[in-house]
């Protein structure tokens, strides 16, 4: 079935340092999403990106949709302590029928030290 | 307006027993998810419902899972002779169910359930 990975699966930064995650499914996926969960908290809903090759900036975030669209990334410029928490991608796999099934990555948990 | 709302927040229980868990969606919304998460893992998909019917329950583990939606609000979760392994929080969703493309899911604060 299809996979989603994520890499790394921790990252701790100074604030300030940037940050960026990858993400990896083993399918062509139709869309891919981002959510941020915060530590005790539920995933919140954060971007779609759905063109090959889509880049989209949200303030300091910026996300991108590979060509193929098999891969995507997070970058986040200049971290906040209100950064804090767990990243994850997820997508629904291309070709079928099933919007609203998505498959999660493991997620990236970011720490940021004042 | 109100989120999607979960009760209870806790639900601790013991091995064999049968749990509902109860998921209130936003108003409006006529798909709804739900999802399993395990500590330090992502959601993992069990079914989603689109109005009453299951539009795709290829995530429920075993025959021991089950949910309704039975008026196209409200869904309840259902499982049977737990386990301990079924011990994770147990998220809900839901969108306003567009047809033919992926639609924002909300998700609500979950229950987590504990087996011993």
């Amino acid at each position: 079935g299809q996979q989603v990975m994520q890499i790394p699966q921790y990252q701790h930064v100074q604030e300030g340092e940037d940050f960026t995650t990858y993400c990896n499914s083993s399918t062509t996926l139709s869309n891919i999403q981002w959510y941020k969960q915060r530590p005790g908290g539920h995933p919140v809903f954060l971007i779609q990106l759905v063109k090959s090759g889509e880049v989209k900036k949200q303030k300091r975030l910026t996300f991108q949709f590979g060509e193929a669209k098999k891969n995507s990334s997070l970058h986040i410029t200049a971290t906040q302590t209100t950064d804090v928490g767990t990243y994850f991608c997820a997508g629904p796999e291309a070709g079928g029928t099933s919007y609203g099934k998505l498959t999660f990555g493991q997620g990236t948990i970011l720490t940021v030290h004042p | 307006g109100a989120g999607v709302s979960q009760t209870p927040s806790n639900k601790v229980t013991e091995k064999g027993k049968y749990v509902e868990l109860r998921c209130d969606p936003i108003s409006g919304h006529t798909a709804l998810y739900w999802y399993r998460q395990s500590l330090g893992q992502g959601p993992e998909f069990l079914i989603y419902f689109q109005g009453t019917g299951a539009a795709d329950d290829s995530g429920l583990p075993n025959d021991r899972f089950f949910a309704v939606r039975p008026e196209g609000s409200v869904s309840t979760l259902k499982i049977q002779r737990t386990e301990r392994g079924d011990s994770a929080v147990y998220l809900c969703a839901s969108s306003l169910g567009l047809s033919g493309s992926t639609d924002t899911q909300y998700f609500g604060p979950g229950t987590r359930l504990t087996v011993l």
